[in-house]
């Protein structure tokens, strides 16, 4: 089963608003990461946040991390149209040996 | 290699033939994953692999599905008797170790149409 939800299903913005996606997830976790994926093909990893984190950046995106409300979200500050993609929340579980689990997704779309 | 490399990038098939999917991960990347992705869904994960065997395979859908990896490096996904379901692209990743916090590394897919 599926251990990240992503919300919203899909976002649209103009160009230099900020973009705000969660994911909620349901058991203990290891870390947490955000892929982003174009045109349907391969994934991109974009940041890890272990579960004793709770709050990282890399550029414009900074992820937050709440392990008590078992949840996460990705901000992408100043959009570009280049941001028009699928991103992708996923979860390691605590337990050695186990795979990455991603949510549905948020298909994001910045408009110039 | 450079990246992971995925082969066919697309296949057609017709329902009820077999199909064998390839993936060469990154060169000594221990972990590999299969996924599967229907059209404009999430990623299903299929099973995985730590070095040439397989600890979690219970995403696989039916035991239609098999898998296997060599020498700790190419892995097969074989779908038997396909259906029209199983229309997706197929996706593959590898990472360094398993241990939790290794970031995957994904190959561009294999796009299957079963007909």
């Amino acid at each position: 089963s599926q251990q990240g939800e992503e919300d919203p299903q899909a976002l649209s913005i103009q160009e230099g608003e900020n973009a705000t996606m969660n994911c909620s997830y349901k058991t203990s976790i290891n870390n947490l990461q955000w892929y982003r994926q174009n045109s349907g093909r391969g994934l991109v990893h974009l940041i890890l946040i272990r579960s004793n984190e709770r709050e990282k950046h890399s550029g414009r995106l900074r992820v937050t991390l709440d392990t008590s409300k078992k949840s996460s979200s990705l901000l992408i500050t100043a959009s570009r149209a280049a941001d028009t993609a699928s991103y992708f929340c996923a979860t390691h579980g605590v337990q050695a040996g186990t795979a990455l689990i991603f949510g549905k997704g948020t298909t994001l779309s910045v408009s110039s | 290699g450079a990246g992971v490399s995925q082969s066919p990038s697309n296949k057609v098939t017709e329902k009820g033939k077999d199909v064998e999917l390839r993936c060469d991960p990154i060169s000594g990347h221990t972990a590999l994953y299969w996924y599967r992705q229907r059209l404009g869904q999430g990623l299903e994960f299929l099973i995985y692999f730590q070095g040439n065997s397989a600890p979690d395979k219970s995403g696989l859908p039916s035991d239609r599905f098999s898998a296997e990896r060599t020498g700790e490096s190419v892995s097969t996904l074989t779908i038997q008797r396909t259906q029209q379901e199983d229309s997706a692209v197929y996706l593959c990743a590898s990472s360094l170790v398993s241990i939790s916090g290794n970031t995957i590394y994904f190959g561009e897919g294999s796009w299957l149409t079963v007909v």
